[in-house]
């Protein structure tokens, strides 16, 4: 059984350009969030989504938008890219009944992105 | 999102116990007490979670105080592969996110 799956697993820029990072969730679960982890911090939550729409934000600018796929597979597009966007960035997977407080994400191995 | 405090780092012999602290005094009556930890080069993975009650699973033990305004994680033979950043955190039932701080760093000692 397939855990989450990210990729690229690195990646350089440039400050302005565009970048697109792909996931793919766990087996079974059909919500996924992104996190954004700058170098000794811990994650921070950019956006989840679930049957294809975004259903909740983080504080993060618009230049960070979403996409999810019917396969429940998806991307992150980070537009304009600024030296501060460089970070590791997660995706985590989950199976969607909303709001039990109580289910677990399982997390992939990240992208890791350097903006120059 | 409720808080969580934990020391910046820890560290612990091989093979002894670790008891890894996390106060949270404006914890609600319905938040979860979540554990998940980094290892190094890699995304951060599920430990435990409780609500009110002590949990015990394969990886740790959970032990929350009555008051629930702290928690204690509990590895219980330390080993090289414990190494990670330990975070605790607060899950808001109607919360879809994790809120993470900035976690303990567990250092152990061969």
């Amino acid at each position: 059984d397939a855990g989450v799956t990210q990729s690229p697993t690195h990646l350089i820029k440039t400050r302005g350009q565009q970048v697109t990072l792909r996931c793919s969730p766990k087996s079974g679960h059909d919500t996924v969030s992104w996190y954004q982890q700058a170098l000794g911090q811990g994650p921070q939550f950019i956006f989840q989504y679930y049957e294809e729409e975004e259903r909740q934000r983080g504080n993060f600018p618009d230049r960070f938008s979403g996409h999810q796929f019917p396969n429940y597979s998806s991307e992150l597009n980070v537009n304009a890219l600024l030296l501060g966007d460089s970070a590791l960035y997660l995706c985590a997977s989950s199976w969607g009944r909303a709001g039990s407080g109580w289910e677990t994400q399982y997390f992939g191995p990240g992208t890791r992105l350097l903006v120059l | 999102d409720a808080k969580t405090t934990q020391p910046n780092s820890m560290e612990s012999n091989e093979e002894e116990p670790v008891h890894l602290p996390c106060n949270h005094s404006t914890i609600s009556g319905t938040d979860y007490i979540h554990w998940y930890r980094q290892l190094p080069s890699q995304g951060p993975e599920y430990v435990i979670h409780g609500l009110t009650s002590n949990v015990n699973n394969r990886m740790a033990s959970l032990a929350i105080a009555e008051d629930r305004k702290s928690s204690t994680l509990i590895l219980h033979r330390a080993t090289l592969r414990d190494a990670a950043v330990y975070y605790c955190i607060l899950r808001d039932p109607g919360a879809n996110n994790l809120f993470f701080g900035t976690g303990t760093r567990l250092t152990v000692i061969p």
